[in-house]
C-alpha cells in the first residue's frame, strides 16, 4: 500500500495563477483533510470531506475549493494564488472519526512569489 | 470552540534523559479523543499515542506516555530514555466524537542533545 500520496512535492506560482493539489489513498479510508502548515501556526485545517460526496469548510477555507472526486482522491484548488498562500499543504485521511489514527501524505511545499 | 495550546515553542533534553512535552486543550464535546503526533525533518507525520477521553487510565507506548488530566484539561506527553531519533516537531491533536475536524496545537519542537 502507498497510503496516502500527494502531487506535486514542490510548486512555484506567480500571484494569480491557478493551481490543484492532488491526494489519493488507497486505505479505502472514508474521510479526507487538507491542511495548511506554517512555522508558529501548527496545522490548520482547510477543507475535509466526512464521505465521499461531502465537502466542508474547515479553519482557513479562504481562497481554497475542493473536490471530493471519488473515495480515493481529494483535490485542492487555488483559483487565484497569493502570497499569503505560501506554505506546507498536507493531505490526510481517516478511517472513522474517533480514535482512528490519520494517516498523512509527504506535503507540498508551495511558493507564491 | 475547539482549541489545542502548547505552550513551549522549543524544549531540550539531554539523550537518555526524560522530557516532557504540555498540552492544554478546551472543547464543548462530552466525549473526545487525543492525539500526539511527530514530525521528524522528514516532514512526514507520525502517530506517537493516543488516548480516549472517557478512559482514566493512561495511554502508553513504550518509551512515550501521557498525563491526562481531564478536569484541568491537560494532555501532556513524556518521553523516557530520550534518544537522538527523537528529536523532532511534536503536535498535539484534539478530536470530537461528534465531529469530523481534528484541531491541532502550534507544535514543540524538540531537541536531543548527545
Amino acid at each position: 500500500n502507498a497510503g496516502v500520496t500527494q502531487t506535486p512535492k514542490f510548486q512555484v506560482l506567480k500571484t494569480g495563477q491557478s493551481m490543484t493539489l492532488q491526494c489519493a489513498q488507497d486505505m479505502n479510508h472514508n474521510s479526507m483533510y487538507w491542511y495548511r502548515q506554517d512555522p508558529g501556526m501548527g496545522l490548520r485545517l482547510i477543507y475535509y470531506s466526512a464521505s465521499e460526496g461531502t465537502t466542508d469548510k474547515g479553519e482557513v477555507p479562504n481562497g481554497y475549493n475542493v473536490s471530493r472526486l471519488n473515495k480515493r482522491e481529494f483535490s485542492l484548488r487555488l483559483e487565484s494564488a497569493a502570497p499569503s498562500q505560501t506554505s506546507v499543504y498536507f493531505c490526510a485521511s481517516v478511517a472513522q472519526r474517533g480514535l482512528s489514527e490519520q494517516y498523512f501524505g509527504p506535503g507540498t511545499r508551495l511558493t507564491v512569489t | 470552540a475547539q482549541t489545542v495550546t502548547q505552550s513551549q515553542p522549543e524544549m531540550s533534553v539531554q539523550e537518555a534523559e526524560t522530557v516532557t512535552l504540555s498540552c492544554t486543550y478546551d472543547t464543548s464535546e462530552s466525549d473526545y479523543y487525543l492525539f500526539w503526533y511527530k514530525q521528524p525533518p522528514s516532514r512526514q507525520m507520525i502517530l506517537v499515542i493516543r488516548q480516549e477521553a472517557y478512559k482514566q487510565q493512561n495511554a502508553t507506548e513504550n518509551r512515550f506516555s501521557v498525563n491526562f488530566q481531564k478536569a484541568a484539561k491537560s494532555f501532556s506527553l513524556k518521553i523516557s530514555d530520550s534518544q537522538l531519533g527523537d528529536a523532532a516537531m511534536y503536535f498535539c491533536a484534539q478530536g470530537g466524537a461528534g465531529t469530523y475536524k481534528y484541531i491541532f496545537g502550534t507544535g514543540t519542537r524538540l531537541k536531543v542533545l548527545a
